[in-house]
C-alpha cells in the first residue's frame, strides 16, 4: 500500500515568516499534486510536479519534487493571512493516466497565519 | 461554468436510514471519484468510475454503493447509515492523462 506522510500536521505562524511543508513516501510516484483547501470548500489544485528534481514557483510558493520522485516540499516565503488553509499533497500512481489511476493523499497540513 | 456540483450541503440521518448524495459535473470528464474526509485523516477514496457504466471500489467502500449511468452523474448511496459514516463527503472529477482533480464543495453528513 502506498502511503504519503505529510508534516507538520499543524503550523501556526506570524505574518511574514517563512515555512516549509514536507510530503514523504517510500514509494515512487509518476507525479505529485499539491492542493489547498479552505473551510467549507473542496480542495483546489495549486501545482503538479512531474519530473524528478523539478522546482515550480507560484508567486511566494515554491514546490519541489524529489530526485527519486518519492518526496516533495512546499515552501512559502513571507506568509500572509490569506495563505491560511489546509495543504494536501497527493501522489499519482503509475497507472494514473489509465483505467486504474488514483491519487494517494497525505493527511494534510493545517496552516494558520496570524496578522 | 459550474464544475462539480454536490447536493445536499448538509444532512442529518438517524441510524439505519438511507440516502443518496448527488454529484454532477459539466466538464465532460470520464473519471469521477467519491472521497470521505475525517479530521486529521486526509481524503479516503470510497468508489471511483472511469466512465459511464464502469465503477470500482476504492480504499473504504463498505456501507456504500455507486452507479454511473451517464457521464455527468455519479451518485453515492448509503443504505443503512451508521455513526461511523459521519464525515464530509467530496465528489471529484478529472479529464484524461495526468490532469488534476476538480472537487465539489462537499456534503457534511451526521449520523446519530
Amino acid at each position: 500500500t502506498q502511503l504519503l506522510e505529510q508534516s507538520p500536521q499543524f503550523l501556526s505562524i506570524q505574518e511574514g515568516e517563512n515555512l516549509t511543508v514536507y510530503c514523504n513516501s517510500s514509494s515512487v510516484f509518476s507525479s505529485l499534486q499539491w492542493y489547498r483547501q479552505e473551510p467549507g470548500e473542496g480542495p483546489v489544485l495549486l501545482v503538479t510536479v512531474v519530473t524528478g528534481g523539478e522546482v515550480k514557483k507560484l508567486k511566494r510558493l515554491t514546490f519541489q519534487f524529489g530526485d527519486a520522485r518519492k518526496d516533495s516540499s512546499l515552501h512559502i516565503t513571507a506568509a500572509q493571512p490569506g495563505d491560511t488553509g489546509l495543504y494536501l499533497c497527493a501522489g499519482a500512481n503509475v497507472n494514473y493516466g489509465g483505467s486504474q489511476g488514483n491519487l494517494i493523499f497525505g493527511k494534510g497540513t493545517k496552516l494558520s497565519v496570524k496578522p | 461554468n459550474a464544475g462539480v456540483t454536490q447536493t445536499p450541503k448538509f444532512r442529518i440521518l438517524k441510524i439505519g436510514q438511507s440516502m443518496t448524495l448527488q454529484c454532477t459535473q459539466d466538464m465532460n470528464h470520464n473519471y469521477m471519484y467519491w472521497y470521505r474526509q475525517d479530521p486529521g485523516m486526509g481524503l479516503k477514496l470510497i468508489y471511483y468510475s472511469v466512465g459511464a457504466g464502469i465503477t470500482d471500489k476504492g480504499e473504504v467502500p463498505n456501507g456504500y454503493n455507486v452507479s454511473r449511468s451517464t457521464t455527468e452523474d455519479f451518485p453515492l448511496r448509503l443504505e443503512l447509515a451508521a455513526p461511523s459514516q459521519t464525515s464530509v463527503y467530496f465528489c471529484a472529477s478529472r479529464g484524461q492523462g495526468n490532469s488534476p482533480l476538480h472537487f465539489g464543495n462537499g456534503t457534511r453528513l451526521t449520523v446519530t
